[in-house]
């Protein structure tokens, strides 16, 4: 079974450009996370989708960031403008009953 | 004050030697409680869920006081393939919604 996949692995961009995250969970989990690591922080919930329905989206940092899930298969993640403290590891999971299987991550650097 | 606390470390031990972690969490709310690994620019996954009844896997071994609001996991039997690090997880549930907290991580090198 394939897990959790992420794109692009790596993303450099500038400040003030758009950058879109995707990531495609587990077939058939319906809950699906996006997390972030800020170097030298702990990792932090971002926001939870149930099928295409945010369920939580407290830890979206600003209106910077919009997650989408349509049709509740693959999410995408897009921060526009970036800012350099966007910076960090973004770690997509999905979940079908209990546990959260992670994806590898975007690293994401905003110069 | 941080939700979950860790010691970051880092904590050197050479192989064959028992290695301890604690976690405090401050949300007397929380439910439930894991141990995830995480390998150097990999992503977390689950070492194992930690009960206050203590919960063994081989030569592992994770404990919660619920009372004092602490977590521990125990390695007896260091290998040098444990050398990653420890994220201790606790979940808080709100309704329908299933909130993971994370610690910022112990650090383990295990040298030969």
């Amino acid at each position: 079974e394939a897990g959790v996949t992420q794109f692009p692995s790596h993303s450099v961009i500038e400040k003030g450009q758009t950058v879109t995250l995707r990531c495609d969970p587990i077939s058939g989990h319906d809950n699906l996370y996006w997390y972030r690591r800020v170097m030298g922080k702990e990792i932090k919930f971002l926001l939870h989708f149930v099928k295409e329905s945010k369920q939580d989206e407290s830890g979206m940092p600003n209106n910077r960031f919009l997650a989408e899930r349509t049709g509740g298969t693959y999410s995408t993640l897009k921060v526009q403008p970036a800012e350099l403290e966007d910076s960090g590891v973004y770690f997509c999971a999905s979940r079908g009953h209990n546990e959260q299987f992670f994806g590898p991550g975007t690293r994401l650097t905003v110069l | 004050r941080k939700e979950v606390e860790q010691d970051p470390g880092p904590f050197n031990v050479p192989e064959g030697a028992t290695v301890a972690f604690n976690c405090t969490y401050s949300n007397s709310a929380s439910q439930s409680f894991f141990w995830y690994r995480q390998d150097c620019r990999k992503e977390p996954k689950l070492l194992m869920s930690v009960y206050s009844s203590g919960n063994e896997d081989g030569r592992f071994t994770a404990q919660l006081n619920r009372a004092s609001q602490y977590i521990s996991l125990l390695i007896r039997d260091s290998k040098l393939s444990d050398s990653a690090t420890y994220l201790c997880v606790v979940i808080i549930n709100a309704g329908n919604n299933r909130k993971l907290i994370w610690g910022l991580g112990t650090s383990l090198a295990v040298n030969p």
